[in-house]
């Protein structure tokens, strides 16, 4: 099983609809992010999260929230999804030792019509 | 403020032949360097990451890469690609006083058999 879980894989919806993004990891790591992939933008910061009471915005985290559930579980929401949020969705997490990389689950693709 | 810069959004190269693919970077503060690559219909794997010691850094399938503190690059090398390489790769960076990774927008490497 993949360390950093990503549900739903694809998703097709309309606009106005609301939809979340769950993500799940069992790496037992404090810090979980969402980014956003778009093409030739790279990875944009949506939101992260540093533990269950801590929840910081990124660089666009305009039209989305977040719900840190537990420690292994982080949910992003599009309350009304638009169809300039049509991309590919992952979530990362990282923990809090020195080397500090990232660890990615296989993404969400989001249409919204 | 940091900022990423990979100068080449694609690159097509013959397999077995050299590849080079370029970061910059820019940060008022050190910072950690990383590159991950990914693969079609998958999430971001790290290749290779630099944290301090020796500027030539090794990773995995064959990539290096060499952080030049003076040009602020930390560009990614292979010397005999293979039609396997053909993926997305991306440069990032964090701060050594922060928590938060910044990208690159990715260069898109193809290899023609």
């Amino acid at each position: 099983d993949a360390d950093v879980t990503q549900t739903p894989r694809n998703r097709i919806t309309k606009t106005g609809k609301r939809i979340m993004l769950e993500c799940s990891q069992t790496k037992g790591h404090d810090r979980m992010y969402w980014y956003r992939q778009d093409p030739g933008l790279g990875l944009r910061l949506i939101y992260y999260s540093f533990d269950v009471k801590d929840i910081n915005k990124g660089e666009i985290s305009d039209g989305y929230s977040v719900s840190r559930q537990a420690q292994a579980k982080f949910s992003l929401s599009l309350e009304s999804a638009i169809p300039n949020q049509t991309a590919l969705y992952f979530c990362a997490t990282g923990s809090q030792g020195f080397t500090g990389e990232l660890f990615f689950g296989e993404g969400s693709r989001l249409t919204v019509l | 403020a940091q900022s990423v810069t990979q100068l080449d959004s694609q690159v097509p190269v013959f397999e077995e032949a050299p590849v080079e693919l370029r970061c910059n970077y820019s940060s008022s503060v050190s910072v950690y360097l990383f590159w991950y690559v990914q693969y079609p219909n998958q999430g971001l794997q790290l290749l290779l990451k630099y944290l301090s010691g020796s500027t030539l850094v090794k990773g995995i399938n064959g990539f290096e890469a060499e952080f030049n503190k003076s040009q602020t690059s930390f560009h990614l090398r292979k010397p005999s690609v293979h039609i396997s390489d053909t993926a997305e790769y991306f440069c990032a960076v964090r701060p050594n006083t922060g928590n938060q990774f910044y990208f690159g927008t990715g260069t898109s490497l193809t290899v023609i058999p």
